[in-house]
């Protein structure tokens, strides 16, 4: 496996929201509570929205949360904001000390 | 707390490149510094990483052409690829792992383009 599974696009109204699904197998997101969530404008380079699955760094909205069942992982983006349109990606630490990222995600604000 | 990357610019296919990583605010003594890249219009990509203990991690995915290393003063560190093709054209960005193996300090990227 390459790279974790995310949906190519998702979309909403402002103040709505939307859950980006993440999905890897039992050597990655199901093993291990070590799944982290960025957001990524165009052009500019990732930040860390969240990691250890549901941990949010300093100076991050409570609008994002994440959270783990099995093999898949979400993040759910409430009261959706103009601001939020952007490139999203998951990564879950792997067996034998590698990384893996997930597909991206792009979400539309409608 | 920073993270610079320089070294990026054009290369021709089959040589070999250099980028270097620059931090400011930290040493990387309690970190494991990584790479990452990001092919035009792609998603991100996974290069590898360095312990504090020089000890290294790579994406089993790459063929063996990269190459992380830290100088002495740990407060740079650096990515070579060797016989580099157009595939490895890419942003490059450095990031520091914090807890839980979230990257929660990136740098700005560079640019390498490979081409004849």
């Amino acid at each position: 496996q390459s790279a974790l599974t995310q949906p190519a696009s998702v979309s909403g109204a402002p103040g709505q929201s939307i859950t980006i699904s993440c999905t890897g197998t039992n050597s990655d997101v199901g093993g291990y509570n070590y799944v982290s969530w960025y957001q990524q404008h165009p052009g500019k380079a990732p930040k860390l929205l969240i990691y250890g699955v549901s941990n949010r760094p300093s100076g991050i909205s409570n609008r994002f949360s994440g959270s783990k069942s099995g093999n898949t992982a979400s993040l759910t983006i409430s009261g959706l904001q103009a601001e939020d349109e952007a490139d999203y990606y998951c990564s879950s630490y792997r067996s034998f000390n590698t990384l893996l990222f997930g597909t991206g995600t792009a979400v539309t604000v409608l | 707390v920073q993270l610079v990357e320089s070294g990026g610019g054009l290369v021709q296919p089959g040589r070999s490149l250099r980028l270097s990583c620059a931090a400011s605010g930290f040493t990387f003594d309690d970190y494991a510094m990584n790479w990452v890249r990001q092919a035009p219009g792609k998603g991100l990509e996974w290069i590898g990483y360095i312990y504090e203990n020089g000890n290294t991690y790579y994406n089993p995915s790459l063929k063996s052409r990269f190459s992380i290393s830290v100088d002495m003063s740990k407060t740079q560190f650096s990515l070579q690829v060797n016989s580099v093709t157009a595939a490895d054209t890419a942003v490059y960005y450095c990031a520091r792992r914090g807890g839980f193996h979230g990257l929660d300090v990136w740098g700005l990227g560079t640019t390498v383009t490979v081409s004849s």
